[in-house]
């Protein structure tokens, strides 16, 4: 089971170029979630989906987006990159159940984005 | 809104030391409690994990326990080894409709043989 797969591992962008991050699961979750990670400052969460075809904003959006037009997949984009996206992305899934009870998410090896 | 508060690193131990890393939260209604850890050049993995008052979580030898009088849920180890040097973040996920993750600011801890 690969659980949460993230390309590209590494990526260098100049200031105004755009990008694609890559996020597949295979474990059939429903709820996908992106989050970046900077130094001393926890994970924030940028952008979550509760299924094919519905997203929804998170806690810092701007200059982001995405969409989740299949359950494996959730991309993020980045439409011009600026030295404040410098980060680590890291994308989760989790099943979301209700019925589940609490949320456990699995996350991705993460991203690490620098614009320079 | 939610917001988990941890305590600040990075924290350094010699092997076999007592652990306990405080997180104390905010939050409205009853919130699931979590511990995630971090190895290097890793994304995070579910250490523990609390969904009621006073449920204690455990794994790998290390402990938390959801205090709701005290709005704490601290992590605890007896004796530590150099492998569990790693970053260890608090969170939570209140009732919302997506059960997004809010996280702590992370403890960094390195353990010395």
């Amino acid at each position: 089971n690969a659980g949460v797969t993230q390309t590209p591992k590494f990526r260098i962008l100049k200031i105004g170029q755009s990008m694609t991050l890559q996020c597949t699961q295979d474990m059939n979750h429903n709820y996908m979630y992106w989050y970046r990670q900077d130094p001393g400052m926890g994970l924030k969460l940028i952008y979550y989906s509760v299924g094919a075809g519905i997203t929804d904003k998170g806690e810092v959006p701007n200059g982001y987006n995405v969409s989740r037009s299949t359950t494996e997949d959730f991309p993020l984009r980045l439409e011009l990159a600026a030295p404040s996206q410098t980060s680590v992305y890291f994308c989760a899934s989790s099943y979301g159940k209700r019925s589940s009870g609490a949320n456990v998410l699995t996350f991705g090896a993460g991203s690490r984005l620098t614009v320079l | 809104g939610d917001s988990v508060t941890q305590m600040e690193g990075p924290v350094t131990l010699s092997e076999e030391a007592f652990l306990t890393i405080n997180c104390t939260y905010t939050a409205t209604g009853y919130p699931s409690l979590f511990w995630y850890v971090q190895y290097p050049g890793e994304g995070l993995q579910l250490l523990l994990k609390a969904t009621k008052a006073d449920d204690k979580g455990s794994n790998k030898g290390f402990e938390a326990t959801y205090r709701k009088e005290t709005t704490s849920f601290h992590l605890e180890k007896g004796s530590v080894q150099v492998s569990d040097s790693a970053v260890y973040f608090c969170a939570l996920t209140s009732s919302g409709s997506a059960r997004q993750l809010t996280f702590g600011s992370g403890t960094q801890l390195t353990v010395l043989p």
